[in-house]
């Protein structure tokens, strides 16, 4: 089973400042990756997927890179709406598995 | 609007069996891969099973193997999961989730419902 390992756990920021978080995988998964946001009390929503591509309807702020095993989540200039918990997640065998998740929080 | 909504989570007793269902509209739900995400409470996401578009393909994760058993039925758009032997551990939120494409599937959960809850407990 792949691990991802998420980081930071928190992240404190402020509306208007640049996020970065990080997802490191336990052995390669190629660029087959996604990125999740949920918000509390909601079902999670696709932002990423393949590593860089914006899934219908996410802004342009939101962005991913990476390959390999270490992926990264870049949120340019933060909205009130992007505080809420971030998941990447793996496709490249079985199981497919979640990164335990990066709270990003307002300061 | 595409649609997902799940029923059948209660409480149950460890060991006992459950039957959760999802309906899908809003798409042609024959041509997708479907899944199922749990979520213990204030806890991550997990990927428990998906089903290929034509029923013809099942994979889980380890701790259910042999436990639950996916299912559908495309006559009616609809998902199941079929879970036995249950225990404490299994007491999450289920979600409902469609693949992001078609037929072969892209292994990404783009449209997820509001999902039901499964207590599993004495």
């Amino acid at each position: 089973e792949i691990v991802l390992t998420q980081s930071p756990a928190t992240l404190s920021l402020s509306p208007g400042e640049r996020a970065t978080l990080s997802c490191r995988a336990s052995q390669t998964v190629s660029s087959y990756f996604a990125w999740y946001q949920q918000k509390p009390g909601q079902a999670p929503r696709l932002l990423i997927y393949d590593a860089s591509h914006r899934a219908t309807g996410i802004p342009a702020r939101f962005s991913g890179s990476g390959s390999g095993t270490d992926f990264t989540l870049t949120i340019s200039s933060l909205e009130p709406e992007d505080f809420a918990v971030y998941y990447c997640q793996h496709r490249d065998n079985w199981p497919i598995t979640f990164g335990q998740g990066t709270r990003l929080e307002i300061k | 609007e595409v649609q997902l909504v799940e029923s059948g989570g209660v409480v149950v007793q460890p060991g006992g069996s459950l039957r959760l269902s999802c309906a899908a509209s809003g798409f042609n739900f024959d041509d997708y891969t479907m899944h199922w995400v749990r979520q213990a409470p204030g806890k991550g996401l997990e990927w428990v099973s998906l089903i290929s578009w034509d029923g013809g393909s099942a994979y889980y994760t380890d701790s259910v193997k042999g436990r639950f058993t996916i299912s559908r039925d495309n006559s009616k758009s609809s998902l199941y999961l079929q879970m036995n032997s249950l225990r404490p551990e299994d007491t999450a939120f289920y979600y409902c989730t469609k693949d992001s494409r078609g037929y072969s599937g892209q292994y990404y959960m783009d449209v997820w419902g509001k999902g039901t809850t499964v207590t599993v407990s004495s």
